[in-house]
């Protein structure tokens, strides 16, 4: 089975900032990695896929890159309605999440 | 516009058996990749199932396999998740969740959810 081990858990963060999460898979994946974010109490919604690829309607301040085993999703210029949980998921063999990482915005 | 809606959660004894159902419209239903994705209370996104096109290939976590199945009626437009021999850490949030035309796609459409609590 894939691992993918996301950093940090959990970040505290002010408007405006940038803020980078990244995710590590425990083995080569290509750019078969995906990001969701996931509001509370909501369902999640796909943001980046095939580790860079943006979605139509997600807003562009939100961007992926890297392969094989190291992922970067970053959030530039962080507004309040950014705060959620955020995962990665690999599809290159099966399916496997990330762990989370909780964003909070002071 | 792409709508899934998932029924048939609810709060049972372990051991027993449920069904899922997740209704699908807005897509050609029979094109596209589908998935189970759970989520305990409090917890991360864990992946349950997912099923081709055709219904002919499924694919399933080990911590479910041999109990779970899944299956589809691309007539019905409509996704199943049987499962059996149900235990407490099956608790969990039950999404539906569209891919694209191949197992390796995202979910790029994600039901509201069916709550599945198993309890004695």
């Amino acid at each position: 089975e894939i691992v993918l081990t996301q950093s940090p858990d959990f970040q505290s963060v002010t408007p405006k900032e940038t803020v980078t999460i990244t995710c590590r898979a425990s083995q080569n994946i290509g750019t078969s990695l995906h990001w969701y974010q996931q509001k509370p109490d909501q369902s999640p919604k796909l943001l980046i896929r095939y580790a860079s690829q943006s979605i139509s309607g997600v807003p562009s301040r939100f961007s992926g890159s890297g392969s094989g085993t190291d992922f970067t999703l970053t959030i530039n210029s962080l507004e309040a309605e950014d705060a959620a949980a955020y995962y990665c998921h690999q599809s290159y063999i099966l399916h496997t999440f990330g762990q989370g990482t909780k964003l909070e915005i002071k | 516009e792409v709508q899934l809606l998932e029924s048939g959660g609810g709060l049972l004894q372990p051991g027993r058996s449920l069904r899922l159902s997740c209704a699908a419209s807005g897509f050609i239903f029979s094109n596209y990749v589908m998935s189970w994705v759970r989520q305990a209370p409090g917890k991360g996104l864990e992946w349950v199932s997912s099923i081709s096109g055709n219904g002919d290939t499924p694919y399933y976590a080990d911590s479910v396999k041999g109990r779970f199945t899944v299956s589809r009626d691309n007539s019905k437009n409509t996704l199943f998740l049987q499962m059996n021999s149900l235990r407490a850490e099956d608790t969990a949030v039950y999404y539906c969740a569209k891919h694209g035309m191949v197992v390796v796609s995202p979910g790029d459409y994600w039901g509201q959810g069916t709550l599945v609590t198993v309890s004695s």
